[in-house]
């Protein structure tokens, strides 16, 4: 009954690999996030999808490409890992955004190591 | 620009005491709400309370309550009585309604340790 999830929780690659992390929701939202989270803790927004239509693209390098076939779903792939690309990433999701009180609620996490 | 401080790097609490953990924020948004999430070792984020900048109670969830003053662009969250669970990194965030709270910003957090 998890109501944000992500697989896989743990990724350990070499540079120069393209690699792809899940993200799944089933609390009915609307809107789903990507977050990467620095080793100094710094939390900081990539992308935002309503409905499946990106609605927020921080400055992100364009290896990042974020991919919605669902309202439920948003999957984060990553073309030519570099060694920064080292993080956590958080997805989240929040019911439809222009009402009050939308909470965002975040899966796991998926660390990953570039090596 | 939505901008959050957090100046404290860490705080050391015993159990059972009440812990306050300041925010402060800066933003030209009249509408906006204000968030706390507490991330465990474990890694995950929690959620744990919401303010709206027009709610003119501040508010309070269990044990947590947000001290809002909106003059000074504050949101300091309480912790009353203390457990050794709560030993945490806590974050603050912003986001404005225009956005529809789409867009948090967070601050760089608090690591608060709870001792027996």
């Amino acid at each position: 009954d998890t109501a944000v999830s992500q697989t896989p929780k743990y990724l350990v690659t070499q540079m120069g690999n393209d690699k792809s992390i899940k993200c799944e929701q089933n609390l009915g939202h609307d809107t789903m996030y990507w977050y990467k989270q620095d080793s100094k803790k710094f939390l900081k927004i990539m992308f935002s999808y309503n409905n499946k239509e990106l609605i927020i693209n921080e400055t992100v390098p364009n290896r990042f490409s974020p991919k919605s076939p669902d309202k439920a779903h948003l999957n984060l792939h990553i073309n030519s890992l570099e060694l920064g690309d080292s993080a956590v990433y958080f997805c989240a999701s929040s019911r439809l955004a222009g009402g009050t009180e939308e909470t965002q609620y975040f899966g796991p996490g998926t660390r990953l190591l570039v090596l | 620009a939505q901008k959050i401080t957090q100046t404290q790097p860490g705080m050391f609490v015993q159990e059972k005491e009440a812990v306050t953990l300041d925010c402060t924020y800066d933003t030209s948004d009249q509408s906006y709400g204000l968030f706390w999430y507490k991330q465990p070792s474990s890694g995950e984020m929690i959620f744990l309370i919401y303010q709206g900048s027009y709610d003119e109670q501040n508010a309070t969830e269990g044990r947590y309550s947000l001290n809002f003053q909106k003059a000074r662009k504050s949101a300091n969250l309480v912790i009353s009585a203390s457990q050794l669970g709560d030993s945490a990194m806590y974050f603050c965030a912003m986001a404005p309604f225009r956005s529809g709270y789409s867009t948090l910003t967070f601050g760089k957090g608090t690591m608060l340790l709870v001792s027996p």
